[in-house]
């Protein structure tokens, strides 16, 4: 298994660009996490999905962000218009929530840099 | 509340030395318990999880962690640290009451001197 694949792995934009990125979860996984990691808030749960459909988004900052998970193998997490303060390293993480315990495996995340 | 606590932001050890990094949370009721570890410019990769069972649990790497649910922790230990241990530990904590939100610490980061 190839892992949680996430794309751009870098990506530098100016302020006000859209800004979209990707993650495919590992197969039959049934969950699915957006983390973002800064220096100043360490690691911060955005939104997760379950079965495809958001369970909890209270992590998510403002309407500027959004994610969608048309389907169990793609997520993405749109952020419009991009600021500088959304600078970060941007996390996918995938598991199997079943009647065990849940155990997150994650991407290798798109480092974000916005000018 | 929910938070999880570590209580080390920076610590440098020489090689050799022995391990111990604080953890603890303030989740009631049933708790899943993990480790992560963060090699510098790698994604997270799980140490070690409790779920149920023997508290004292074993990693990979000679990581081991003991859960202490009297006192709400989990702390980190390795009898001998290597050079290559040298990452950003996180510990982690999903509660059941809370849904299947794992919550992280805000790390630790070890720097081992050779």
């Amino acid at each position: 298994d190839a892992g949680v694949i996430q794309s751009p792995r870098h990506e530098v934009t100016e302020m006000g660009q859209e800004v979209t990125l990707r993650c495919k979860p590992i197969s039959g996984h049934n969950s699915l996490f957006w983390y973002r990691q800064t220096m100043m808030r360490g690691l911060e749960l955005l939104i997760y999905f379950n079965n495809n459909v958001p369970i909890d988004d209270s992590g998510m900052p403002e309407d500027r962000f959004s994610a969608k998970m048309p389907n169990a193998s793609f997520s993405t997490l749109k952020i419009q218009p991009s600021e500088p303060r959304d600078s970060a390293v941007y996390f996918c993480a995938s598991s199997f929530l079943g009647s065990g315990a849940n155990v997150l495996t994650f991407g290798a995340g798109s480092r974000l840099t916005v000018l | 509340a929910q938070s999880v606590s570590q209580h080390n932001h920076h610590v440098i050890l020489s090689e050799a030395a022995s391990l111990e990094l604080g953890c603890n949370y303030s989740y009631g009721g049933t708790v899943n318990l993990f480790w992560y570890v963060q090699y510098p410019g790698q994604h997270l990769q799980l140490l070690l999880k409790y779920f149920s069972g023997d508290p004292l649990v074993k990693g990979i790497k000679g990581f081991e962690a003991e859960f202490i649910k009297s006192k709400f922790s989990f702390n980190l230990r390795k009898p001998s640290v290597q050079w290559s241990d040298t990452a950003e530990y996180f510990c982690a904590v999903i509660s059941m009451e809370y849904g299947n939100k794992l919550v992280f610490g805000a790390g630790t980061i070890l720097r081992v001197k050779s």
